[in-house]
């Protein structure tokens, strides 16, 4: 089945240590991104990529990095500069603005499952 | 930029009835997409409803179906026949239509808490 797929489901962290969320998606999908959410929040952007070996940063992406070395895959990795890390993270992915008359779906943006990261 | 505002952060309704849900927001565009995504417990966001800014009718799926004010910048949802499966977070999101770097990215209200009481 088509779909996004993040892990690990649950991670921790030490302080000063760098983790890696990893994200792939088999949808074909020119578009991914990463948002953060906090207990009783919305969803923050921290990086989006329109394409291969090109990405963005986002609202909130201060102490975070990506790549985007292939079209699946959009690891993100939260570094010790990130003095805040504990929280939801969900990845996700569409087809770019301009292509949405190519399927019915196509302005929508589909989400993983997401994973949860906890500094101990 | 772009914001979103769900001013109802809990609403509770029993089963069987239906429920509103508010959400307004503030662009200067005037083509973009608008979306409302549920978050149950196990924290999947799973789309609901979709609407084109573009299209006057409002979106209907099944039990859920939208209120679209543009004017008024104005999305809200109903759900009927209200379910215990239908309790969960919501999230009215906004999406702009235009090719431009960042467009695509959702911006998400802070959502609202749905209870169902049997």
């Amino acid at each position: 089945d088509g779909g996004i797929t993040q892990s690990p489901k649950y991670l921790f962290r030490k302080e000063g240590q760098n983790v890696t969320l990893s994200c792939e998606q088999n949808l074909n999908h020119d578009a991914m991104y990463w948002y953060r959410q906090d207990p009783g929040q919305g969803l923050r952007l921290i990086y989006y990529s329109q394409i291969v070996n090109d990405f963005q940063k986002g609202d909130i992406a201060e102490g975070y990095s990506v790549s985007r070395e292939k079209k699946e895959s959009f690891p993100l990795t939260v570094t010790s500069a990130q003095k805040n890390p504990t929280a939801f993270y969900l990845c996700a992915s569409s087809i770019i603005p301009g292509q949405e008359f190519l399927i019915s779906s196509g302005n929508t943006i589909y989400f993983g499952e997401g994973s949860w990261l906890t500094v101990v | 930029a772009q914001t979103v505002t769900q001013s109802q952060p809990e609403m509770s309704v029993q089963e069987a009835e239906t429920v509103t849900l508010s959400c307004t927001y503030d662009t200067s565009e005037s083509d973009y997409y608008l979306f409302w995504y549920k978050q149950p417990p196990s924290r999947q966001m799973i789309l609901v409803i979709r609407q084109e800014a573009y299209k006057q009718q409002n979106a209907t799926e099944n039990r859920f179906s939208v209120n679209f004010q543009k004017a008024a910048k104005s999305f809200s949802l109903k759900i009927s026949d209200s379910q215990l499966g239908d309790a969960a977070m919501y999230f009215c999101a906004y999406r702009s239509a235009f090719r431009v770097q960042g467009a695509q990215k959702l911006v998400f209200g802070q959502g609202t808490r749905l209870t169902i009481n049997p």
